[in-house]
């Protein structure tokens, strides 16, 4: 049964700073990965999809890689601003269609 | 286009009580998806529609919840009677296939009392 992990479960970072979050996941065999962010009360806005045939894709100041061999997933964020601050999660869809949801990690942004 | 649109935005009941969730997919989208969020469990697919036929419906958590989509510009779900525990936020999401990008709507968050 596949698993979608992230930790931390929260990270506070200054305004400026490059982050990471991370996201890792029990079986390789998947069709995609998505990254989401959600604002509190709010639903939840696609970032980033990646194929499993894809490495990377990037928008903006965002990148998402994937290793697939490895069930890894990082989202990268360039020069932080407190407009980043929400809750991350990661998505995997393995064949069936269905996807799977990580608990999200809870990014604060201190200006 | 307007998004996802879902009704009501909040709903208070009280146990034993029926409730109805409403949702207007995206224009176009032929997949429509209905989850559940709270704080232990994360976020989970309760329901799935393609072109109106419910294809996997695996994820409701029993006979008490129950799921329609007459036509391709509305679905709801139902919870019949109520408990305190289905107390959550319930969202509904549209993709043009399955496998695309899902666009959520802004959730419902329902509380049984």
């Amino acid at each position: 049964k596949q698993e979608v992990t992230q930790i931390p479960a929260a990270l506070s970072v200054p305004e400026g700073e490059n982050l990471v979050l991370n996201c890792s996941f029990t079986d390789s065999a998947i069709y995609n990965l998505q990254w989401f962010r959600q604002d509190p009360g709010k639903g939840l806005t696609s970032l980033l999809l990646i194929q499993s045939s894809q490495r990377e894709q990037t928008s903006g100041r965002l990148n998402a890689s994937l290793d697939k061999s490895s069930g890894r997933s990082t989202l990268y964020i360039a020069a932080s601003q407190p407009g980043d601050s929400a809750t991350y999660l990661c998505a995997v869809r393995p064949g069936d269609d269905k996807i799977i949801f990580g608990k999200g990690t809870r990014l604060h942004i201190l200006p | 286009d307007a998004g996802v649109i879902q009704s009501p935005r909040h709903e208070v009941t009280e146990m034993g009580q029926e409730v109805t969730l409403r949702c207007k997919p995206i224009s176009g989208h032929n997949s429509l998806f209905w989850y559940r969020q709270t704080m232990m469990r994360g976020l989970e697919l309760l329901i799935y529609f393609n072109n109106n036929v419910p294809i996997d419906d695996s994820g409701m958590p029993e006979d008490r919840f129950s799921a329609k989509m007459p036509n391709a510009s509305f679905s709801t779900l139902k919870i019949q009677p109520s408990e305190p525990r289905d107390s959550a936020v319930y969202f509904c999401a549209s993709s043009r296939r399955t496998v695309d990008t899902q666009y959520f709507g802004p959730g419902t968050r329902l509380t049984v009392l």
